[in-house]
């Protein structure tokens, strides 16, 4: 059983196209965090969600924390090869960050 | 490099030996975490380490995984008698500090590069 679902799956797109990817969950969590992990590499941590409603922008990177904080947002502009990558989301548990199974994002140049 | 540094990057083990993963926190985390990722997947929480104390293996096998963070040295990840449905990608993360009361920290995570485990 998955605690966090993420959408889509898998995307490809054009480079300079826009996008926005998804977590949900029927769990609130106290914090969401968003990470981009590359083939054969660790994951990287984006950003931190505490506050429902949170608005937190990282360059073409836009990140929403559901007014309920039970799910998030990633929205891309303008999309590059080097965005390429799995996105995945993680809401923070008792001693531990649960994870959802990812979103593999390809940007063809 | 002060990140959190894995070894080794790849390990291939026969069924029945053991494997032992080693994972050494950045510089000033005295919080470690391992995680497991099978392909196409996210990372399922194992078990959670301070210095001498394992606070959450909530998420271990209960037979032949074992993990220790001893006083000095790296934290260890040890899984006796692999079969070949211990094949994945082993992760480590370090935190600066745990949350309050067992609440995760909103420092989130530094990874490191993993440990992937072939058994054959």
């Amino acid at each position: 059983t998955q605690l966090l679902e993420q959408s889509p799956q898998f995307l490809s797109i054009q480079e300079g196209e826009n996008l926005t990817v998804y977590c949900n969950s029927s769990s609130v969590f106290s914090s969401l965090q968003w990470y981009r992990q590359e083939p054969g590499e660790g994951p990287v941590l984006l950003v931190t969600v505490v506050t429902g409603g949170e608005v937190k922008k990282l360059k073409r990177l836009t990140f929403q924390f559901g007014d309920a904080r039970k799910d998030s947002s990633l929205h891309i502009t303008a999309a590059q090869p080097g965005d390429t990558g799995l996105y995945l989301c993680a809401g923070a548990g008792f001693n531990k960050f649960y994870f959802g199974s990812g979103t593999k994002l390809n940007v063809k140049p | 490099n002060a990140g959190v540094m894995q070894n080794p990057r790849h390990l291939v083990r026969r069924r029945g030996q053991e494997a032992r993963l080693r994972c050494s926190p950045m510089k000033g985390h005295s919080h470690v975490y391992w995680y497991r990722q099978l392909p196409e997947e996210g990372l399922k929480f194992m078990v959670y380490l301070q210095k001498e104390n394992i606070i959450d293996e909530s998420g271990m096998p209960k037979e032949r995984f074992s993990a220790e963070f001893p006083k000095e040295g790296p934290s260890i990840l040890r899984i006796q008698q692999v079969v070949r449905g211990d094949s994945a990608a082993y992760f480590c993360a370090s935190s600066p500090r745990s949350g309050d009361r067992g609440r995760t920290s909103n420092y989130g995570y530094t990874f490191g590069s993993g440990t992937r485990l072939t058994v054959v």
